[in-house]
This record gives C-alpha cells, sequence and structure tokens, in this order.
C-alpha cells in the first residue's frame, strides 16, 4: 500500500501553546486525508479531514492543511488543552479499500 | 445505541488455541474492517468488507479468517494462536473508505 510518514512520533506542549504535526505521502492520486484521535483505551475517533480540492480546513482549534505539490499534510491545535493528550494518527486511502494509517503521534499536553 | 461493537473485550488464551471476535455495527454501512494495533500503536489493516465481498486481503496469516453473516456483522476467527498474535484488534464500519470510520471499542487479545 501507500506510505504515509508521520512526524514527530511524541510530541509535549504546554497547555495554552499550539502543537502541530505532519504527514507525508507517497501517492500523488491520493485525496482524501482524515485524521484519528485515539484516546486511552478507547478506539480511533475522527477529528478533521480534508479532501484535495481544498488546501485548508478549520473546526473550531483544530485545523488541517494540505500542499498536494509537495504531498504533505498537517495537524494544527491551537490553545492546547490536558484534553487533547492522545494519540493522533493520518491516514490516506490506499487502492484496496481502506486506509494506510501513519504511525501516530503521542501528544501530551501539561498544565 | 453503540455504533460499532465488539465482543468480547478482553481475551486472554494458550498458544495454539482458536478463538473468534464478534463485531456488529447499527449504521447501516456498506464497509466494515478488521484493524490489528500493536504494542507501538501502530495500526495495520487486516480485511476489509463491502457488502460481504473481501475488498482487501493485507499480508495476514490465513489463520485469520473473516466470516461476514450479514451486512451489519464482520467476526475474526483465528486458528492455531501464536504469541506474536498478541496486540489489540479493532473493528471499524464506514459508508465506503472514503468516508469516515467508526472504529469499535477495540478486543485485548494475549497469547500465553
Amino acid at each position: 500500500g501507500e506510505n504515509v510518514e508521520q512526524h514527530p512520533s511524541t510530541l509535549s506542549v504546554q497547555e495554552g501553546d499550539s502543537a502541530v504535526i505532519k504527514c507525508t505521502y507517497s501517492d500523488s492520486a491520493s485525496n482524501y486525508f482524515p485524521w484519528y484521535k485515539q484516546e486511552l483505551g478507547k478506539g480511533p475517533q475522527l477529528i478533521i479531514d480534508i479532501r484535495s480540492n481544498v488546501g485548508e480546513k478549520k473546526d473550531q482549534r483544530i485545523a488541517v492543511t494540505l500542499n498536494k505539490t509537495a504531498k504533505h499534510f498537517s495537524l494544527h491545535i491551537t490553545e492546547t488543552q490536558p484534553e487533547d493528550s492522545a494519540v493522533y494518527f493520518c491516514a490516506t486511502p490506499n487502492s484496496g479499500y481502506a486506509l494506510n494509517f501513519g504511525k501516530g503521534t503521542s501528544l501530551l499536553v501539561t498544565p | 445505541d453503540t455504533a460499532v461493537s465488539q465482543t468480547p473485550k478482553y481475551l486472554v488464551t494458550q498458544m495454539g488455541n482458536d478463538k473468534s471476535i464478534k463485531c456488529e455495527q447499527n449504521l447501516g454501512h456498506d464497509t466494515m474492517y478488521w484493524y490489528k494495533q500493536d504494542s507501538k500503536k501502530f495500526l495495520k489493516i487486516m480485511f476489509s468488507y463491502n457488502n460481504k465481498e473481501l475488498i482487501i486481503n493485507e499480508t495476514v496469516p490465513n489463520r485469520f479468517s473473516p466470516k461476514s453473516p450479514d451486512k451489519a456483522h464482520l467476526n475474526l476467527h483465528i486458528n492455531s494462536l501464536e504469541l506474536g498474535d498478541s496486540a489489540v484488534y479493532f473493528c471499524a464500519s464506514s459508508q465506503n473508505f472514503q468516508e469516515t470510520q467508526y472504529f469499535g471499542p477495540g478486543t485485548r487479545l494475549l497469547v500465553l
């Protein structure tokens, strides 16, 4: 399947600061880019997604940007709160009707 | 009113045993999936089912077999369990593969 590289693997920020997680992908035909949040002991949950016809999408404190030329997309969380602490995954569709997930970013927001 | 449910939540068993994990979705979705999450949190697709047809089968040993009695259920059967099968297994569903996937709570499998 298509590769999706995610960085960083761990991220620690102070409450109120911003957090940015970046993913790069290899298949230029990819057109759907979701981000999932996984809290401890739970399944992943979609928090935001973007399709290739737009460059940015925002939902309150969360935004996703897409650069199709460079083949990367990023998750931006502003005014972070302790409840934002979780593992975040980016994903891209593969050719087999499923998602390829990045290796995850463990975000810790300290009060 | 749980959207995607899995049973059991925990499964502890001996090497060589055969076990099954059940999954049900009440969202009316056409596509269901099984993922394996290892100890490093890496999520890997195992199977994808669309309208009861297997769409993909990644490099998964044939000891693993998905069974879908109807569109709302996708069960996972595992034969001759091995130590390396220990992981968290997630079921998920979506209307199609480029729409939101809804994940179950996971089944934590430990093979001794």
